[in-house]
């Protein structure tokens, strides 16, 4: 059964900081990986979305990578911003039915 | 515009009394699904369609009923039977031809009173 783990749980940085958020995998047979974020209360918002045979996908200050042999993903966001504060979920597809496992985000504080 | 709808946005129920969830949408998805989250946690899979009259259960599927008579229309029941229903409901869906990227609606909030 596929397993995913995101670190940290939470995270608080000063504005203008890069930083990275991770998430790893425990079946490497997935089709794609998706990042998303949540603002309190709301749905779930996509922000990048790697198919397996890809490395990388970048929009605007984000970039994610996908490691599939290691099950790892990261999404560094460059010159962070107060408004970039929300929890960021990253999900595998995988399986016949192409179903998403969540990890358990990570809580992003910016503070200004 | 293209999305997911899902209905009523905030919903209480009394214990012993089934409610239904409506999740509507107008992308051409073969595949709909609905998910459970608890504060601080993440999704959990309830019960998933990949097509019309066809479903399957998730990972926390005691409890829940679905039916998928329409290609758009893929509602959520929480019988009694569910011991702890107090969650956030999100709806989603996903198809080939989008490629694979999976959609959510803006989620509803049931709380047992």
């Amino acid at each position: 059964k596929q397993e995913v783990t995101q670190i940290p749980a939470a995270l608080s940085v000063p504005e203008g900081e890069n930083l990275v958020l991770n998430c790893s995998f425990t079946d490497s047979a997935i089709y794609n990986l998706q990042w998303f974020r949540q603002d309190p209360g709301k749905g779930l918002t996509s922000l990048l979305l790697i198919q397996s045979s890809q490395r990388e996908q970048t929009s605007g200050r984000l970039n994610a990578s996908l490691d599939k042999s290691s099950g790892r993903s990261t999404l560094y966001i460059a010159a962070s911003q107060p408004g970039d504060s929300a929890t960021y979920l990253c999900a595998v597809m995988g399986g016949s039915a192409r179903q998403l496992t969540f990890g358990s985000g990570t809580q992003l504080t910016v503070l200004p | 515009d293209g999305g997911i709808t899902q209905s009523p946005k905030y919903l209480f129920r009394k214990e012993g009394q089934n409610v239904t969830l409506s999740c509507e949408q107008n992308l051409n998805h073969d595949a709909m699904y609905w998910y459970r989250q608890d504060p601080g946690q993440g999704l959990r899979l309830i019960y998933y369609s990949q097509i019309v009259n066809d479903f399957q259960k998730g990972d926390i599927a005691e409890g829940y009923s679905v039916s998928r008579e329409k290609k758009e229309s893929f509602p959520l029941t929480v019988t009694s039977a569910q011991k702890n229903p107090t969650a956030f409901y999100l709806c989603a869906s996903t198809g080939q031809h989008s490629g694979n990227t999976i959609y959510f609606g803006e989620g509803s909030w049931l709380t047992v009173v």
